[in-house]
């Protein structure tokens, strides 16, 4: 089983349309989360951290649940611009000396059609 | 801010030569640099991380004395690809943590490296 499981799709939506994004984790011991977006043969970028409350940046909602260690991407009002492939990251902290890693979800690939 | 650089941006090599990837943290001091490798439609793997001043820690199945990383300062981290052969054309990026942050991670654009 992957560490960080999402659905690849595509999904193709329309303009204007609500789409959301899930993601599973197996280490318990994930500490911090992230949403990256990912554009074709270009770097991740940071979307947004996600918190235990859930957290909102403009047209994305971000939420996470502990107990049944997943996390949610929400984009409302969906652009053209939008389109990219969504990356959910997990941070893990290993040991007393805190090192830690990112590990990357294989992404969500996200087509808006006009 | 939080800017990173890599460079080359894209190089080709022949196979049995060794290849320098240039990491650098423009605007803040990165004591930890993440070296990631990606594969066509697969996901980001991580490599190695890179600790300023140390030797770098690197995850299993990567060899050590095949993909060497420095981390001479606080701000540049390099990977050389030595020996380099087609299996290891990819697309390899860089990440910082900015010293003062706490988990964030910052990627450098990418570096296309094709092995002939």
């Amino acid at each position: 089983r992957k560490e960080v499981e999402q659905d690849p799709g595509p999904f193709n939506v329309p303009e204007g349309a609500t789409v959301a994004f899930n993601c599973t984790y197996s280490n318990s011991a994930s500490q911090s989360f992230f949403w990256y977006r990912q554009d074709c043969r270009k770097e991740p970028k940071l979307l947004m951290s996600v918190y235990s409350s859930g957290n909102e940046d403009g047209r994305f909602t971000a939420q996470l649940n502990r107990a049944s260690q997943y996390i949610s991407l929400l984009i409302r009002d969906s652009k053209l611009s939008d389109s990219a492939t969504y990356l959910c990251v997990v941070n893990i902290v290993k040991g007393v000396s805190g090192t830690y890693k990112y590990i990357f979800g294989t992404g969500t690939r996200l087509k808006v059609l006009a | 801010g939080a800017v990173v650089s890599q460079h080359p941006s894209r190089v080709i090599c022949k196979s049995g030569t060794s290849v320098k990837i240039e990491c650098r943290s423009l605007d803040f001091q990165a004591t930890t640099m993440f070296w990631y490798r990606q594969f066509p439609k697969q996901s980001l793997m991580l490599m190695a991380t890179s600790n300023e001043g140390s030797k770098a820690t690197y995850e299993q199945g990567v060899e050590k004395d095949k993909f060497l990383i420095n981390h001479a300062s606080l701000t540049l981290s390099t990977l050389t690809v030595t020996s380099a052969h087609p299996e290891d054309s990819s697309f390899y990026i860089c990440s910082a943590r900015d010293r003062g942050g706490i988990y964030e991670q910052y990627f450098g654009p990418g570096t296309r490296l094709t092995v002939t």
